[in-house]
């Protein structure tokens, strides 16, 4: 089992639309999360990070944490086609020495005018 | 300001042969994380390199290896390509080791073996 699950997609919606963009884990340590987006032949970059459990909002975006569930999640409000990317969720135990990040799958999204 | 710059940003390599990436930080970063993605998977954590001193590896053989240079910049070479090691090799940096949630990436090398 992976230690972060997240659905690969594709997942297209209409200009506008909300989006839901979703990731599990097994691993309990983990303390920090992030959202980070991903263009075609780009590195990835960082929208959203949370610490512990609770909610993030940032314009158009807002990160929920679910501890008790294990459960992430990203919502794009009025999405637009610049939106369109890989969205990568990643996660990190409390800051000891070393930090990795471990990412999910990505999620592709495609936001059709 | 510049952000993370990676060299070459792509590159065409044989079986067996060596290669070497490059990686220049944000000014002012002193930690530098390498990360490998395979096309269609997320990034797999490889080293960290803090003032010039490992601070982690990820689960890779010892075909890969890296370096950080007094300047903070980095370098991480593989040995023996495989036709496996084919991905976009992503460096990050950051101010300090501990505060992963403040990675910069590059935009990547992408490695083809053939």
């Amino acid at each position: 089992q992976k230690e972060v699950e997240q659905d690969p997609g594709p997942l297209s919606v209409p200009e506008g639309a909300i989006v839901s963009l979703n990731c599990t884990y097994s691993n309990s340590a983990f303390q920090y999360f992030m959202w980070y987006r991903q263009y075609s032949r780009k590195g990835p970059e960082l929208l959203m990070y949370t610490y512990s459990s609770g909610n993030k909002e940032d314009g158009r975006f807002t990160a929920q944490v679910d501890k008790s569930s294990k459960y992430i999640s990203l919502f794009i409000r009025d999405s637009q086609p610049s939106d369109s990317a890989t969205y990568l969720c990643a996660m990190s135990p409390v800051p000891q020495g070393a930090q990795k990040l471990v990412f999910g799958q990505g999620t592709r999204l495609t936001i059709n005018p | 300001d510049a952000g993370v710059t990676q060299s070459p940003t792509h590159l065409i390599k044989t079986r067996g042969q060596h290669v070497t990436l490059r990686c220049s930080p944000i000014s002012g970063h002193k930690s530098v994380s390498w990360y490998q993605q395979v096309l269609g998977q997320g990034p797999q954590f490889i080293f960290q390199y803090y003032e010039k001193e490992e601070r982690g590896r990820g689960n890779f053989p010892d075909r890969f290896s890296a370096r950080q240079f007094p300047n903070y910049s980095s370098e991480l070479n593989v040995n023996a390509l495989l036709l496996g090691d084919s991905a976009l090799y992503l460096c990050a940096s950051s101010l300090e080791a501990g505060t992963s949630y403040g990675y910069t990436f590059g935009s990547g090398t992408r490695l083809t073996v053939v």
